[in-house]
């Protein structure tokens, strides 16, 4: 498996354009998660699906973002309108219920460096 | 989740044992501790992860006493190449791998 892939890799956008963030999980892992990385505020959780359903969006930042899961293999994160506050590194990971009282690994994409303008 | 805490950062020399320590004091019964290593311009990375005692991976060991209020990530002979920000987490198992990352140690390991 090539790991969990990410496009694009850097995305430099205007303000107020709408940007769309993609990820494709690891074949097999039903949990999938969406994070931002700054300077500031470190790595945090935005969202995570289980079998392509939300189950916590509690970490996504306004309306201004949302993320959808269409099938086992694809996920987007959009964000529309973007501001320059967006500017972040966005990851995605994947993970597989595990069996037994073990973390499952969270296996992460190269992540997507996002500038906006 | 247990709020975890862990110095800022770290220096090291090439060859040396480095031991990083977390507090997590309010460590719930079924919460995991777990570690991540993230290098510049790269998504983070599984260490290494355990629940009581001593584990011991390819890449390094854990150490958790027996109240689990705290942990000891060891790197033994620690190369350049290990210059990276480390990560403690505790989990509930339970949640499919959800990790709430904090600040992370910064190790630099120098010449």
């Amino acid at each position: 498996d090539a790991g969990v892939i990410q496009s694009p890799r850097h995305e430099v956008t205007e303000m107020g354009q709408e940007v769309t963030l993609r990820c494709k999980p690891i074949s097999g892992h039903d949990y999938l998660f969406w994070y931002r990385q700054t300077m500031m505020r470190g790595l945090e959780l935005l969202i995570y699906f289980n079998n392509n359903v939300p189950i916590d969006d509690s970490g996504m930042p306004e309306d201004r973002f949302s993320a959808k899961m269409p099938n086992a293999s694809f996920s987007t994160l959009k964000i529309q309108p973007s501001e320059p506050r967006d500017s972040a590194v966005y990851f995605c990971a994947s993970s597989a219920s595990g069996t037994g009282e073990v973390i499952p690994e969270a296996f992460f994409g190269q992540g997507t460096r996002l500038t906006v303008v | 989740l247990a709020k975890t805490t862990q110095p800022i950062s770290m220096d090291s020399y090439e060859g040396q044992e480095v031991n990083i320590t977390c507090s997590h004091n309010n460590i719930a019964t079924n919460d995991y501790i777990t570690w991540y290593q993230q290098f510049p311009s790269q998504g983070p990375r599984f260490i290494i992860q355990g629940y009581k005692t001593k584990v011991t991976n390819e890449v390094a060991s854990l150490f958790i006493p027996a109240d689990r209020k705290s942990s000891t990530l060891s790197l033994p002979r620690v190369s350049l190449s290990d210059t990276a920000v480390y990560y403690c987490l505790v989990a509930f198992y339970n949640q499919g791998g959800k990790l709430i990352f904090g600040q992370g140690t910064e190790l630099s390991v120098k010449p």
